[in-house]
């Protein structure tokens, strides 16, 4: 089985601050790894496919980065409606997948 | 509008059966795998499987492998998760998802959610 960690799995940042979150595999996953948002009560939503794409109507302050074991999601510009949990998801040639654990976003 | 549908919230005993629905509308539902994520109370996202409507192709979580069905009608665009005899372990918010394929064959993206089933199992 691949494993995902997540760090950090928590952070606290202010309005305007730049938020980097990292992903990193257990072995070599090329780009097969997406990013969701999941806000308090809510499904989640896709926001970055294939490591670095953003999905259509997503906001340009969110991108990412990494291919192999190494991922970066970055908020440019950390806004009040960014306060979610960020995961990670990695999938293989078989279709199966695994989340990471999360990354909680709240503003300082 | 492309959407996903689930059934609503359920309360069941341990020891009960359940089969929770997941209907797609607005895109051609054979063509597309349909996943399921659990999400326990508080905790983070898990992914138990998914189905490929056109011809029920399905693949398991190894941490759910033998403790649910995943299977779908494509007759009615909806698809399913059941269990045969749950537990209280089993209370968490059920997600079905649509499975994307982004590049022909290669790359994949869960693009389409529904709203979730919370599910309660108590005595």
């Amino acid at each position: 089985d691949i494993q995902m960690t997540q760090s950090p799995s928590s952070l606290s940042a202010s309005v305007g601050d730049r938020v980097t979150i990292t992903c990193q595999a257990s072995q070599d996953i090329s780009n097969y790894l997406n990013w969701y948002q999941q806000k308090p009560g809510k499904a989640p939503k896709l926001l970055i496919y294939d490591a670095s794409n953003l999905e259509t109507g997503v906001p340009s302050r969110f991108s990412g980065s990494g291919s192999g074991t190494d991922f970066t999601f970055t908020i440019s510009s950390l806004q009040p409606e960014d306060i979610a949990t960020y995961y990670c998801q990695q999938y293989d040639n078989l279709l199966l997948f695994t989340f990471g654990p999360g990354t909680k976003v709240d503003i300082k | 509008e492309v959407q996903l549908v689930q059934s609503g919230a359920e309360v069941k005993k341990p020891g009960e059966s359940l089969k929770i629905s997941c209907k797609g509308s607005g895109y051609s539902f054979t063509s597309y795998w349909i996943g399921w994520v659990r999400q326990m109370p508080g905790k983070g996202l898990e992914w138990m499987g998914i189905i490929y409507p056109g011809d029920s192709d399905t693949r398991y979580s190894p941490s759910f492998q033998g403790q649910v069905t995943i299977s779908a009608d494509k007759s009615i665009s909806t698809a399913y998760l059941q269990w045969s005899s749950l537990k209280a372990s089993d209370t968490a918010m059920y997600y079905c998802a649509r499975l994307r394929e982004v590049r022909l064959g290669e790359t994949y993206a869960f693009d389409i959610w529904g709203q979730g089933t919370m599910v309660t199992v108590s005595s």
